[in-house]
């Protein structure tokens, strides 16, 4: 059983449209994040989550945006998606938010076209 | 805002030997987390070792360890008996006031 799972694991898609990413998690968590790692690795927090508040990294364009229909899922949605971001976007959750050890899916590679 | 550093942009050590790799971190809270995650070629991130800042005992999991320098902001971690297994990706990370930092990454390359 996957603790955190996300769909796609490959998305390509044209510069312009508006895509979704899938999260699941199946271990209870109250938190659940968006994590951003650019092509030189580099590892960037989103969002995080939990049934009180929503965290936003203030660098992220407002064309992001989560939705969680429950606390076992965290979407993400991208609006008019541009070249830039084409990344490696990563669904995680934890126990209590930021302070527990944080369980990763294994990323969504998106490309821009 | 609070930064982490990653020095070390790659490093290699042979297989059995122990390997150390460096991070600092800067914050003005009195009160926070750091963290070693690992990302192997499959691309999954796994956490290596937690530290609360408030303890200062250096944390420890079976081969990996830390040396945390709570003075000088320092937080590195230890691989000893290096495997195979262990080449990744590896990340310093620093959690405060609802802020979750990265550092850059080492890539750390096991040699048979």
């Amino acid at each position: 059983d996957t603790a955190v799972s996300q769909t796609p694991k490959y998305l390509v898609t044209q510069m312009g449209n508006d895509k979704s990413i899938k999260c699941e998690q199946n271990l209870g968590h109250d938190t659940m994040y968006w994590y951003k790692q650019d092509s030189k690795k580099f590892l960037k927090i989103m969002f995080s989550y939990n049934n009180k508040e929503l965290i936003i990294n203030e660098t992220v364009p407002n064309r992001f945006s989560p939705k969680s229909p429950d606390k076992a899922h965290l979407n993400l949605h991208i609006n008019s998606l541009e070249l830039g971001d084409s990344a490696v976007y990563f669904c995680a959750s934890s126990r209590i938010t930021g302070v527990d050890e944080a369980f990763f899916g294994q990323g969504t590679r998106l490309t821009v076209v | 805002a609070q930064t982490v550093t990653q020095s070390q942009p790659e490093m290699s050590v042979q297989e059995a030997e122990t390997v150390t790799l460096s991070c600092t971190y800067d914050t003005s809270e009195s009160n926070y987390y750091l963290f070693w995650y690992k990302q192997p070629p499959s691309r999954q991130m796994i956490l290596v070792i937690r530290q609360e800042a408030y303890k200062q005992q250096n944390a420890t999991e079976n081969r990996f360890s830390v040396n945390f320098q709570k003075a000088a902001k320092s937080f590195s971690l230890k691989i000893s008996d290096s495997q195979l297994g262990d080449t990744a990706m590896y990340f310093c990370a620093s959690y405060n006031n609802n802020d979750m930092r990265f550092g850059a990454g080492t890539r750390l390359t096991v040699k048979p």
